[in-house]
Formats: C-alpha cells, structure tokens, sequence
C-alpha cells in the first residue's frame, strides 16, 4: 500500500540552525502538507502546496519557514533558524484530489537544544 | 480561535461497549470532515469522512454523524476493542483555497478489558 515517508525519524539540532524534513508523498496525489504536532497536544496545520505554491498557511507559518517540493518527490520544510519552542513532531501529509483523504507519515521528531 | 474542537479530552470504556466521541465545529463553511485516529508514536491514520451534503456514513464498525444545524459531528465506534485505544480527531476543510485541513483538540480513549 502506498504510503507517505518522512526522514529522518528523530532529528536533534542546536538552537539557530537551519534543518530540513524531508518528505515523499504519495506518488499521484496533487496536494501536500505540513503539520506540526507538540507533545500531548493537537494537531497544527502549518501549511498546505498545491500547483507548486503555497495555497494556505497558519499563523505558525511565519518567515522562518519555508516549503520546497525541488524534484517532483520530494516535499521538504525548512526551518532556517529554529527556536527551542520548535521541538515538535512535524508530519507530512498528501492527498489525491480536493475531495480525498489525507495519508499522514510517521512523523519527524524535532528537538531543538 | 478554535474552529473544530471535542468536548471530552478523555473517555474510558469497558471492551465491548459502544464508544461515542462528539466534536464541534465553528465554520458553517467547512464542506468536509474527516476523523482520525492517532496512536501512540504514530502519524494520525484516517477512519471516515464525510461530506456536508450527508448526515451519516457508516464503515467497519464505525459511524460519522453530522449535524449541520448545531454544528456537530460525531463518531460511533461499536463494540469498542483494546485496539480501538487511542487519540481520536476531527478535522475539518476549509480556509480561502479550501485546502487546509484543520484538526481539533483530540479525546484519549482508553478501552480496558
């Protein structure tokens, strides 16, 4: 069953430095997601890609981050100068079609020290 | 704001029992709803949806009620097992492009033998 892959599974990082998740939706689906997700709590939407831009993002979604879908597999965000308080669980979503469900991934565990 | 949220954070059933998990949601707008289930560790893995033209949609064991006239959305899961254990979500479309999916607080439910 095709499925969404997020690498790395646990990413540790120093505060101020750039990291990228990295992400391979599904491979016919059109719109791509990011969401973040601290520990015990909700699910955030950050930011949804469709046609290759931005279609909606969340007020976490500010200058520091940014999404790239660079080859036509990959789905990446980038956060160019993370905070303590970005230590989260991000996931990768895709859908098919404006109709359809969303496939999560796993999830990367970021943890900013 | 919230847009979509639960009214119990937490609810405990004995196996075989019937679950009922409620959700309420603020934007009359929202056209699709879609329940998901997360597990410990994991990404959240989709159960049901369902569209604002129908008020009820059954799957394996599962039911989605949707109440537009109140704003309400329920999920029914009968004869609730171990398994079934788990962080339940709703998640509603909506937002300008109507690509952001966006979740509510979550319920824990805990089912004991």
């Amino acid at each position: 069953e095709p499925e969404v892959t997020q690498t790395p599974s646990h990413q540790v990082t120093q505060m101020g430095q750039e990291v990228i998740l990295r992400c391979v939706p599904i491979s016919n689906h059109l719109y791509f997601y990011w969401y973040r997700q601290i520990l015990g709590q909700k699910v955030e939407f950050l930011v949804s890609f469709y046609n290759n831009e931005i279609s909606e993002k969340s007020e976490i979604f500010d200058d520091q981050f940014s999404v790239e879908r660079p080859d036509g597999s990959n789905f990446t965000l980038k956060i160019r100068s993370t905070k303590l308080e970005d230590s989260a669980m991000y996931f990768c979503a895709s859908r098919q079609g404006a109709g359809a469900e969303a496939f999560f991934g796993q999830g990367t565990r970021l943890t900013v020290v | 704001g919230e847009n979509v949220g639960l009214h119990l954070p937490t609810l405990s059933v004995q196996e075989g029992d019937n679950s009922i998990i409620n959700c309420a949601y603020s934007n009359s707008a929202s056209d699709y709803f879609i329940w998901y289930k997360q597990e410990s560790g994991k990404g959240p893995q989709f159960i049901i949806d369902i569209r604002s033209n129908m008020d009820k949609r059954q799957g394996q064991r599962v039911t989605v009620l949707l109440n537009k006239t109140v704003k309400h959305l329920s999920l029914q899961i009968a004869a609730t097992q171990p398994g079934d254990s788990a962080v339940y979500f709703c998640a509603e479309m909506h937002g300008q492009a109507g690509t952001a999916l966006i979740f509510g607080k979550g319920t824990t439910l805990s089912v004991s033998s």
